[in-house]
């Protein structure tokens, strides 16, 4: 099966740092990846995604690196607030699935 | 408001009683998939439908089981249990299961705990 997993399982940063989540997948076929954030007792939201012939994609205060030779994916935040604490987990889709890591926790302390 | 709706959102539930699960969507996909997750595990593939016919049934006991009358609405009946399957279950949809067709939405789960 796949497997899709993340370095750390806890994160803490300081408020207004930047935060950087990483994420290794095993299917050197997947062309597709995905960044969601799960706040408490809420379904998983969309942040960023990348395609397997971009290397890097932005959006606000978000960065997605894509490694494709070492399989790693990293969501990078900037200046991180309070309302960023949350489990996040990357996606990978292969054919018509989806694969999924067991997440990170962001803290972010005030 | 979300695109993809679950009701209910909390549910109790004894090992013989007869449930079901919701789900509609209002995005205008052609794919859901129902997803199991527990704590400190990866979200767990259960079923996906596409276009209303089912494409994917990941080895799931037949204690649970899915319907899906239209591409905006599914279902996930369950019967019989067990405390085990006490976990957040989370509906999703996509444009279609067809590879690089877009994230999936998902609804803000139902939490289900069997005594």
């Amino acid at each position: 099966g796949e497997s899709v997993g993340l370095h750390l399982p806890t994160l803490s940063v300081q408020e207004g740092d930047n935060s950087i989540i990483n994420c290794a997948y095993s299917n050197s076929a997947s062309d597709y990846f995905i960044w969601y954030k799960q706040e408490s007792g809420k379904g998983p939201q969309f942040i960023i995604d990348i395609r397997s012939n971009m290397d890097k994609r932005q959006g606000q205060r978000v960065t997605v690196l894509l490694n494709k030779t070492v399989k790693h994916l990293s969501l990078q935040i900037a200046a991180t607030q309070p309302g960023d604490s949350a489990v996040y987990f990357c996606a990978e889709n292969t054919g018509n699935q989806f694969y999924f890591g067991t997440g990170t926790s962001l803290t972010v302390i005030p | 408001e979300t695109g993809v709706t679950q009701t209910p959102r909390h549910l109790v539930m004894g090992m013989t009683n007869k449930k079901s699960l919701k789900c509609e969507q209002h995005l205008g996909h052609n794919a859901m998939y129902w997803y199991k997750q527990s704590a400190k595990k990866p979200l767990e593939l259960m079923f996906v439908y596409n276009f209303k016919e089912q494409t994917e049934n990941n080895s799931v006991p037949s204690r649970f089981s899915p319907e899906c009358p239209n591409s905006s609405h599914l279902f996930l009946h369950l019967h019989t249990l067990q405390p085990e399957d006490s976990a957040l279950y989370l509906c999703a949809s996509s444009r279609s299961t067809g590879g690089g067709t877009g994230e999936l939405f998902f609804g803000e789960g139902s939490r289900l705990t069997v005594l």
